[in-house]
C-alpha cells in the first residue's frame, strides 16, 4: 500500500529536550516536505527537499532542522523545542519534476506538545 | 503574510445543497492550485486541482471555477452530503513552496 508513515504519532516534551520525528514514504516520490497545522493558521510549509541531499526553508524554518540521506526518509529535527513549536506536524511526498512538486501526498500527522 | 486568503472560516449547508469555498492570491507566478479535504484525525487528501490554463475544472460533485485575472478560485461541492462534512483547504504553488489557505470547516446538515 502506498503512503507516509510518520513516527510518533503523538510526543509531550519539555523545552530544550531534543526530538526527532520521522517520515518515510514507499512511493520513490523525489518531493518530500514538512508542514505544521495550527488552529486559524492552516498548513505552514516547514522545509522541503527535492531529492536526496537537496533541502530548502519553507514559510516557517525556525527551529527546525531536516535532513534527507535517502530518498524514502526525511525526518524533521528540533533541536531545542520550545512551547511554540506545540503543533500538529505533517509529513507529505510527491513525483517532482523540474516544473515542481505537484500531487503530495500527506502522512497521519504527529501530535506535538512542548511543555 | 499570508499568501493565499481563505474564506468563509466555516460553512453550514443543508443536504443537497451547493457548498462554495472561495480563495484569492496575489503571486502571479503561482500556477498549481489544489483544495485538499481532510478529516478529524487524518492528514489532508487532495481532492481536486487546477492549473491556470483553464477557467473550470469538474471531478465528480467537485468543481474547481479558476479566475485568473481576478487572482481568485473557488471550490464548489454540488449536492453536499453529510460525509462532506470535513475541513476544505486551499492551496497555490510556484514549484516547490507550498502556500495554504487557513481552512474552511464544512458541516452538512442531513
Amino acid at each position: 500500500e502506498a503512503q507516509v508513515t510518520q513516527n510518533p504519532r503523538y510526543l509531550i516534551t519539555v523545552t530544550g529536550k531534543k526530538l526527532t520525528v520521522t517520515c518515510s514514504q514507499n512511493m520513490n516520490h523525489e518531493y518530500m516536505s514538512w508542514y505544521r497545522q495550527d488552529p486559524g493558521l492552516g498548513l505552514r510549509q516547514i522545509y522541503y527537499s527535492m531529492n536526496v541531499e537537496v533541502t530548502d526553508k519553507g514559510d516557517v524554518p525556525e527551529g527546525y532542522k531536516v535532513s534527507r540521506k535517502e530518498k524514502r526518509n526525511f525526518p524533521l529535527i528540533l533541536e531545542s523545542p520550545s512551547p511554540n513549536q506545540t503543533s500538529l506536524y505533517f509529513c507529505a511526498s510527491s513525483l517532482w519534476t523540474s516544473g515542481g512538486a505537484y500531487e503530495q501526498y500527506f502522512g497521519p500527522g504527529t501530535r506535538l506538545t512542548v511543555t | 503574510q499570508q499568501q493565499v486568503k481563505q474564506s468563509p472560516q466555516s460553512l453550514i449547508v443543508q443536504k443537497g445543497g451547493i457548498s462554495i469555498i472561495n480563495c484569492a492570491y496575489e503571486n502571479t507566478a503561482f500556477d498549481y492550485f489544489p483544495w485538499y479535504q481532510q478529516f478529524p484525525g487524518k492528514g489532508p487528501a487532495l481532492l481536486i486541482a487546477i492549473r491556470p490554463d483553464v477557467s473550470e475544472k469538474k471531478e465528480g460533485r467537485f468543481t474547481i471555477s479558476f479566475n485568473k485575472s481576478a487572482k481568485q478560485f473557488s471550490l464548489h461541492i454540488m449536492d453536499s452530503q453529510p460525509g462532506d462534512s470535513a475541513t476544505y483547504f486551499c492551496a497555490a504553488s510556484g514549484g516547490n513552496q507550498f502556500y495554504f489557505g487557513t481552512g474552511t470547516s464544512l458541516t452538512v446538515i442531513p
